[in-house]
Order: structure tokens, then C-alpha cells, then sequence
């Protein structure tokens, strides 16, 4: 079975621009989260979703949104990129949207480069 | 303020030997704790989990460990093998209904043969 795939593995944005980053989750798994992960440090919570309503949400600004479609695919969108959100953007996925219903399943995550 | 704390940024273990790798928590509400390993260019994976009902879990080689009181857990890999040479995660949450996990830093572990 494929694992959870995200698109693309790296990214080069000037400040100011927008990006979308694109997560398939592993079939069968309805709920999806977003983590981003600066050098140095572990994954941090964006956004969590589950039969495309939002469950969650992290202390990130505004302009980090997302969505998750009818298929389950998800894709996090970030506005008016800063310099401090170059990170690696993860991607996972689980069966439900409970933290028992199965652990999370990452991706190889997004290397986002904003310059 | 980091709320997981990981104090241990590497260790280094020989090869059979087990290797213990320690977390701390500041939250008192966190009642679910789950360890990651990453290796480079790949997407963090599952190890094992604990309940805050419980002091101890066990998987194979991996054992986790809870101490409440002191708000620490640990990790114990016996024996330990090359291929657990990786980034371990320590996670914990406080939402039963959710998915969001605050994570520790990240303790590098390298087994040597």
C-alpha cells in the first residue's frame, strides 16, 4: 500500500508569495493533520482534519489555511510567505480523528525555502 | 516555553547495549505520550504509545516508561541495533477528541556497531 504522499519534496518562494502544499493520505484514512517542522526543532501542529471539517487548529497566523476534499486529499495553503516559514511541512494521516483511533502516519514532508 | 523537553540533543550506545532515551513534560494535562523515530528524509514514524493509566508498555524491543509524578517518561531499546540509529520524538497530548501532538526537539541516537 502507498504511504502518505506529498507534493512537491522541495520548494523555493520569494517573501511575500503564496504557496500550496498537496497531501494524499493512505487509503482508507479520513482524517489528516499538518505539522511544520523548523531545524532544530520537533513537528508543530497546524491543522487537523476530518471528513473536511477542521478539528483542530495550532497557534499559527491566519494566513496558514487549509482544506481537505471528498477524496481525502488535503493541501495547506500559506500567504504572504516570511522568511521564518522555510521548514519542513508534514503531512500525516490516520484512520480517525482521535488520537486512539490509529497513530499518525507521516510523509516525507515538503521542504519549504523562503528567500 | 517548551512544554516537551528532550534535554539530550544525541546519544551514542554500542550495539547490544540498551539505550535509554528520556523526556520531560511541563503540562500536567497531557495524558497520552507517544515516541517517533525519523530517519533522514523521511516523514517521522510510529514506535509505541503509553495512556497516563499506565506506567509501563512494552513492544518488542522498545519499552516505555511513565513516571506521572516527575511528569518523565523514557524510552528503553534493548538490545540496541545499528538501525535504530535515528532522531527519536517524544509526543504528548491533552486532547482525546483530536490529533494534536506537541512534540519534543528530538534526541539523535547512534548506535554503533
Amino acid at each position: 500500500d502507498a504511504g502518505v504522499t506529498q507534493s512537491p519534496t522541495h520548494l523555493i518562494k520569494t517573501r511575500g508569495q503564496h504557496v500550496t502544499l498537496r497531501c494524499s493520505p493512505i487509503s482508507g484514512h479520513k482524517s489528516v493533520s499538518w505539522y511544520q517542522q523548523v531545524l532544530g526543532q520537533g513537528p508543530q501542529f497546524i491543522f487537523q482534519y476530518y471528513e473536511k471539517e477542521e478539528r483542530g487548529r495550532g497557534n499559527f497566523p491566519d494566513r496558514f489555511s487549509a482544506r481537505q476534499f471528498p477524496n481525502y486529499s488535503s493541501e495547506l495553503n500559506v500567504n504572504a510567505l516570511l522568511l521564518g516559514d522555510s521548514a519542513l511541512y508534514l503531512c500525516a494521516s490516520s484512520l480517525g480523528p482521535r488520537r486512539g483511533n490509529s497513530p499518525l502516519h507521516f510523509g516525507n514532508g515538503t521542504r519549504l525555502t523562503v528567500t | 516555553d517548551q512544554q516537551v523537553k528532550q534535554n539530550s540533543p544525541s546519544l551514542s550506545v554500542q550495539e547490544g547495549r540498551i539505550s535509554i532515551l528520556n523526556c520531560d513534560y511541563t503540562n500536567s494535562m497531557f495524558d497520552y505520550f507517544l515516541w517517533y523515530k525519523k530517519y533522514p528524509a523521511e516523514g517521522p514514524t510510529f514506535l509505541i504509545s503509553i495512556s497516563s493509566i499506565k506506567d509501563k508498555n512494552e513492544d518488542g524491543r522498545f519499552t516505555v516508561f511513565l513516571n506521572k509524578s516527575a511528569k518523565h517518561l523514557s524510552l528503553h531499546i534493548v538490545p540496541s541495533q545499528p538501525g535504530d540509529s535515528a532522531v527519536y520524538f517524544c509526543a504528548a497530548s491533552v486532547d482525546n477528541y483530536g490529533q494534536n501532538f506537541v512534540f519534543g526537539p528530538g534526541t539523535r541516537l547512534s548506535v554503533l556497531p
